[in-house]
């Protein structure tokens, strides 16, 4: 049962750009949405992270976008720099359970 | 100042042979986290502990798989009896807080490959 649904599996952007990447989730349970950045060889980093009763979060230039009746989510990276090449995992967290429930992956190439 | 690491960084195992993967998470911290991560997916929760009581075993894809954190700091994930489907990045993470905080601090993960 994959709770957390993440698109596109792979995405490629010219710098300057703004890298879209999706995710839906189902289980309501859910009470924060982080997201996270991977690179090669390295564990997942925490980039930025929303709560459900927040429609958007900004945090320089990444942007979170929350629309909780369509239980779907959104990371914006506005100004995409080849440095942001890595792979991002949307997430659902339960905190009561203590636990997370990730995404897929999407595989960011932004091109100088 | 040091986040988690683990050890060892790779790990070749021919099926049957036990395995012990470790995490030192970052001292101080209350949880500890361990996900699987298979190739070209994201990390699957494993189980979590708060000091040393595991609160959450339900990920363990089987009663092959064990893990301990005795005195509340580092942890131990042990597999026995290896299997081919064994083989994927182990990562453990450690959060400050107990409660179950989303805030976790991953290290750079166990590559095992089971032959």
């Amino acid at each position: 049962q994959q709770q957390v649904k993440q698109s596109p599996q792979s995405l490629i952007v010219q710098k300057g750009g703004i890298s879209i990447i999706n995710c839906a989730y189902e289980n309501t349970a859910f009470d924060y949405f982080p997201w996270y950045q991977q690179f090669p060889g390295k564990g997942p980093a925490l980039l930025i992270a929303i709560r459900p009763d927040v429609s958007e979060k900004k945090e320089g230039r990444f942007t979170i976008s929350f629309n909780k009746s369509a239980k779907q989510f959104s990371l914006h990276i506005m100004d995409s720099q080849p440095g942001d090449s890595a792979t991002y995992f949307c997430a659902g967290h339960n905190t009561n359970a203590g636990k997370s429930t990730f995404g897929d992956g999407t595989t960011l190439t932004v091109k100088p | 100042g040091a986040g988690v690491s683990q050890s060892p960084r790779y790990k070749v195992a021919k099926r049957g042979q036990d395995v012990a993967l470790r995490c030192d998470p970052i001292s101080g911290h209350v949880s500890l986290f361990w996900y699987q991560q298979a190739l070209g997916q994201g990390p699957e929760f494993l189980t979590y502990f708060q000091n040393e009581a595991q609160l959450d075993k339900s990920g363990l894809p089987s009663d092959r798989f064990f893990a301990e954190r005795p005195e509340g700091s580092v942890s131990t994930l042990k597999i026995q009896r290896t299997q081919q489907e064994d083989s994927a990045v182990y990562l453990c993470a450690s959060s400050l807080g107990g409660g179950g905080t989303y805030e976790q601090y991953f290290g750079p993960g166990t590559r095992l490959t089971v032959t």
